[in-house]
């Protein structure tokens, strides 16, 4: 059984570069949050998506969007790099209503802006 | 505004030790209590978790201790091992179907 899978695992972009993360969530899972790790700190909650819709977000600008599709997968989008954006960016899966006793996060995508 | 405060920032403790991991939060909201180990390279993963009706749980080596009415929550690692040596984060959320709030993480060390 795959656990949730990220694509890029690193990823070096330059400032004003836009950039797509991908995600596939646990076999059942319906529910896809973006969490952004910055070094040495606890990761911090960006948005979640259900049913292909965003239903909660964090303290993020704009710049962060996302998606996600019907098959569950998501996509997050960064535009206009920064390089305060450099961070480990992590993606959780669950299943709605299920509880955080089932929220598995992949192993993430390290983001570099120079 | 960290909804989450995490002590210490790094631990180092003898093969065999108790390693404790302390949390405060302010939230009264916060409902569900989980926490999570992290090695190099991977992502977190869920290593015990607790709600605030019940004042300890234990599983394995591993104990959480919860005190409401202090808003506090720590993580007891008994007979600790080499291979614990990792990140752990405690994290609080009001809703387990929410957004997670997490601690800044402790480095723990467990030297043979």
């Amino acid at each position: 059984d795959a656990g949730v899978t990220q694509s890029p695992t690193h990823l070096i972009k330059t400032r004003g570069q836009q950039v797509t993360l991908r995600c596939s969530p646990k076999s059942g899972h319906d529910t896809v949050s973006w969490y952004q790790q910055a070094l040495g700190q606890g990761p911090q909650f960006i948005f979640q998506y259900y049913e292909e819709e965003e239903r909660q977000r964090g303290n993020f600008p704009d710049r962060f969007s996302g998606h996600q599709f019907p098959n569950y997968s998501s996509e997050l989008n960064v535009n206009a790099l920064l390089l305060g954006d450099s961070a480990l960016y992590l993606c959780a899966s669950s299943l709605f209503g299920a509880g955080g006793e089932k929220l598995f996060f992949g192993s993430g995508t390290q983001l570099s802006v120079l | 505004q960290q909804q989450v405060k995490q002590s210490p920032q790094s631990l180092i403790v003898q093969k065999g030790g108790i390693s404790i991991i302390n949390c405060a939060y302010e939230n009264t909201a916060f409902d569900y209590f989980p926490w999570y180990q992290q090695f190099p390279g991977k992502g977190p993963a869920l290593l015990i978790a607790i709600r605030p009706d019940v004042s300890e749980k234990k599983e394995g080596r591993f104990t959480i201790s919860f005190n409401k009415s202090a808003k506090q929550f720590s993580l007891h690692i008994m007979d600790s091992q080499p291979g614990d040596s990792a990140t752990y984060f405690c994290a609080a959320t009001p809703d387990a179907g929410n957004q997670f709030y997490f601690g800044t993480g402790t480095s723990l060390t467990v030297i043979p």
